[in-house]
């Protein structure tokens, strides 16, 4: 089946440094990507939806220059948060949109990426 | 899209059914019920979805109230490894935008 994968899987850095993490849709071809965010016990909150070769679009309260998200490719898609504060550590999830008719425009998530900023 | 309203936590024996019920009184004609559940430390995975038929797979079955503004998600013999957190969202078709609730944390019990 269709899978959507995220790297890495989890990553520290170091305050004031930029991290960029990796979405991946191995199977089909995924013209449209979205960036979550999750904080322990809370829900998932959308944070962009990427779209390719376009610029993405973010939703109200999410940084854009903070939170740099590139889709150049359709089954790549990346989320670099740059000068990263320890208040930005969460897990990062990414979906994507399988446009095949095969697959009815399915939604596929990815297994998230957890960030410790230290 | 229409808000969705889930209790925040179930208890169900292992073996039997868990009934997980959404509310989305507000949900419009051409709007979908979609339900997704999080594993701990995981991304959501796909259960089911539908427009006003019940639907089944081998996941589970989906339930859809006449009025659409009520569904109960159904796992006919919960396991210990269907504990998770289980997200009902509506949303139109043709658009891919998901706003998650805060779901229903199911606990399956020994």
């Amino acid at each position: 089946g269709a899978v959507v994968s995220q790297h890495p899987s989890w990553v520290i850095c170091k305050s004031g440094t930029s991290v960029k993490i990796e979405c991946r849709s191995l199977d089909f071809q995924a013209t449209t990507m979205f960036w979550y965010r999750q904080f322990p016990k809370q829900s998932l909150m959308l944070m962009a939806t990427s779209n390719e070769g376009s610029k993405a679009t973010y939703e109200q309260g999410v940084e854009k220059d903070k939170f740099l998200i590139n889709h150049a490719s359709l089954t790549l898609s990346t989320l670099t948060v740059t000068s990263a504060h320890p208040e930005d550590s969460s897990f990062y999830i990414c979906s994507a949109r399988d446009g095949g008719s095969r697959a009815g425009n399915t939604i596929y998530f990815g297994e998230g990426s957890w960030l410790t900023v230290v | 899209d229409a808000k969705t309203t889930q209790p925040p936590s179930m208890d169900c024996a292992e073996g039997r059914a868990a009934n997980l019920p959404c509310n989305h009184s507000t949900i419009s004609g051409n709007e979908y019920v979609y339900w997704y559940r999080q594993i701990h430390s995981q991304g959501p995975q796909y259960i089911i979805h539908g427009l006003k038929n019940n639907e089944t797979n081998e996941m589970a079955s989906l339930i859809i109230t006449e009025d659409r503004k009520s569904s109960t998600l159904i796992l006919p013999h919960a396991t210990l490894r269907d504990t998770a957190v289980y997200y009902c969202i509506v949303k139109t078709s043709g658009t891919y935008k998901y706003i998650f609730g805060t779901g229903t944390r199911l606990k399956v019990l020994a």
